[in-house]
C-alpha cells in the first residue's frame, strides 16, 4: 500500500476540458512533487513544492498548474492540454525541503492516468 | 549537472537465477543514490538507497547494491529471482534543489 494517494487513477479529458489531479500524504512531509511518466520512459519532474512554495518548475506549460493548499495535499490544474499530454502522471513526497540535505528518498503514489482525447 | 545512465534496457533470467541490473551515474559531489522498482501501471517503490557508509546496502525484497566510486557504479544484485520480480527498475540520483533525477530504467523479465 502508497502512502501517497492520488486520485482520480484514470481520466479521459477533451481538449477544451478543465481537470484536475489531486495527491494527499499524511506522513509529515514538506516536500511534494509532480512528475510525468511517457510510456517506457523514465519519470520526468514537473513541480516541486517545499514548504506549500513552489520551488522547481521545470518549464512546464502554462497549461499545467500546480497548487498545494496545505502541507498535505497538491493538486495539478490542467486546462487545454494536447494529445501529447496523455501519460502517467505521478505525485510524491519526501521529508525534508530544498536546499537542506538530499538523503531522504521519495515516496510515491500510484499515479493518475490520463487520456487526452 | 548529474545524470544516470543504465546500459541495460531490457534483462530476461531464469526463476530462480541470479540478477544484476548494472548503474552508473555522473555527479561532481558525494551522490545520493536510489533504486526504484515499477510495476506496471503503478508507481514507484524504493528498493535501496545510499548516502555514506558501508558500501553494501541491504534494501527489500532481498536486493541489494553495492556503490563502488572508483567505477561511479551502484549496481543492483538479487541472488535468486521471482516471478514477482519482473518489472521496471530505476537507478536515480539525489542532488542540489531537491532534483531526482532518473536513469532510463531496465525492464526485467522472469522465464519460468
Amino acid at each position: 500500500d502508497t502512502e501517497v494517494t492520488q486520485t482520480p487513477k484514470h481520466l479521459v479529458m477533451g481538449m477544451t476540458n478543465k481537470k484536475s489531479l489531486k495527491c494527499e500524504q499524511h506522513m509529515g512531509h514538506r516536500a511534494m512533487y509532480w512528475y510525468k511518466q511517457k510510456a517506457k520512459k523514465p519519470p520526468e519532474l514537473m513541480f516541486v513544492y517545499s514548504y506549500e512554495k513552489l520551488s522547481i518548475n521545470e518549464s512546464v506549460p502554462s497549461r499545467f498548474s500546480p497548487e498545494c493548499p496545505n502541507s498535505s495535499l497538491l493538486n495539478l490544474h490542467l486546462h487545454a492540454l494536447q494529445p501529447e499530454d496523455s501519460a502517467l502522471y505521478l505525485c510524491a513526497s519526501s521529508q525534508e525541503p530544498s536546499g537542506t540535505a538530499y538523503n531522504s528518498p521519495l515516496h510515491f503514489g500510484n499515479g493518475t492516468r490520463l487520456t487526452v482525447t | 549537472a548529474q545524470s544516470v545512465t543504465q546500459p541495460d534496457i531490457h534483462i530476461t533470467v531464469s526463476e530462480g537465477a541470479s540478477l544484476e541490473l548494472r548503474c552508473n551515474y555522473s555527479y561532481g559531489a558525494t551522490p545520493y543514490l536510489f533504486w526504484y522498482v515499477q510495476s506496471p501501471g503503478q508507481g514507484l517503490q524504493l528498493l535501496l538507497k545510499y548516502f555514506s557508509g558501508d558500501t553494501l546496502v541491504q534494501g527489500i525484497k532481498g536486493f541489494e547494491a553495492e556503490f563502488k566510486r572508483s567505477q561511479s557504479s551502484f549496481n543492483l544484485r538479487k541472488p535468486s529471482v521471482h516471478w514477482s520480480d519482473a518489472a521496471e527498475y530505476f537507478c536515480s540520483i539525489k542532488a542540489a534543489g531537491n532534483k531526482l533525477t532518473f536513469g532510463g530504467g531496465t525492464r526485467v523479465l522472469v522465464k519460468p
